[in-house]
């Protein structure tokens, strides 16, 4: 079976400083991956999302992500955090043929000081 | 606008009490899915709908049931036989053609509290 891991529950750092946010998958094929945040109380937004091509993507609010085939892993990263980037952010690898049944991560809370 | 809709925001039930949660959509999607997020556990899948009057199982599908009448609506019952209904519920659909735009749209999610 599929699964996400994102090893690390909370992240704390400075605005301004740069930030990697990391996500492995375990799937028997290339897989399409997601970033998606929340901010609380709220629903799920697509920040980016690789299918194939260029293995690093841009995504909105200044986000990229680097699809790496050797180490299974999709880190997502910023050179420069907003404070209003605090949120939780979510890794996802898609099924497809199955329903297209997302499959998430268990989250990153990500902490901005001030 | 198109997009979800999900109601109420809030929901507060006694136990033994089954519950209706509301998902809307507009934007033509084919598929539709429930979700059930626990602070540290991520987003589990409940159920899934690809198609009007049919719906399968996710992960966690005990103590559930949806229906898909309606292209637009995937309303999710929380029977008294979920043992731990407290949690935020979030609805969300996808187009099922495109060869895998893969993008899911969420709604702003249910709080359930069971009292």
């Amino acid at each position: 079976a599929q699964s996400v891991t994102q090893p690390d529950i909370h992240i704390t750092v400075s605005e301004g400083a740069s930030l990697e946010l990391r996500c492995n998958y375990s799937y028997g094929a290339t897989p399409y991956l997601f970033w998606y945040v929340q901010s609380p109380g709220q629903g799920l937004q697509l920040l980016l999302k690789y299918f194939s091509g260029d293995t690093l993507v841009q995504g909105i609010k200044g986000f990229e992500a680097e699809f790496k085939r050797s180490q299974s892993s999709f880190n997502l990263r910023k050179p420069s955090v907003h404070w209003s980037d605090a949120a939780e952010y979510f890794c996802a690898v898609l099924l497809t043929g199955g329903g297209n049944k997302l499959t998430f991560g268990t989250g990153t809370q990500l902490k901005v000081e001030l | 606008d198109g997009g979800i809709t999900q109601s109420p925001k809030y929901l507060f039930r006694k136990e033994g009490q089954n519950v209706t949660l509301s998902c809307e959509q507009n934007l033509n999607h084919d598929a539709m899915y429930w979700y059930r997020q626990d602070p540290g556990q991520g987003l589990r899948l409940i159920y899934y709908s690809q198609i009007v009057n049919d719906f399968q199982k996710g992960d966690i599908a005990e103590g559930y049931s949806v229906s898909r009448e309606k292209k637009e609506s995937f309303p999710l019952t929380v029977t008294s036989a979920q043992k731990n209904p407290t949690a935020f519920y979030l609805c969300a659909s996808i187009t099922k053609s495109g060869g895998g735009s893969g993008e899911l749209f969420f709604g702003e999610g249910s709080r359930l509290t069971v009292l």
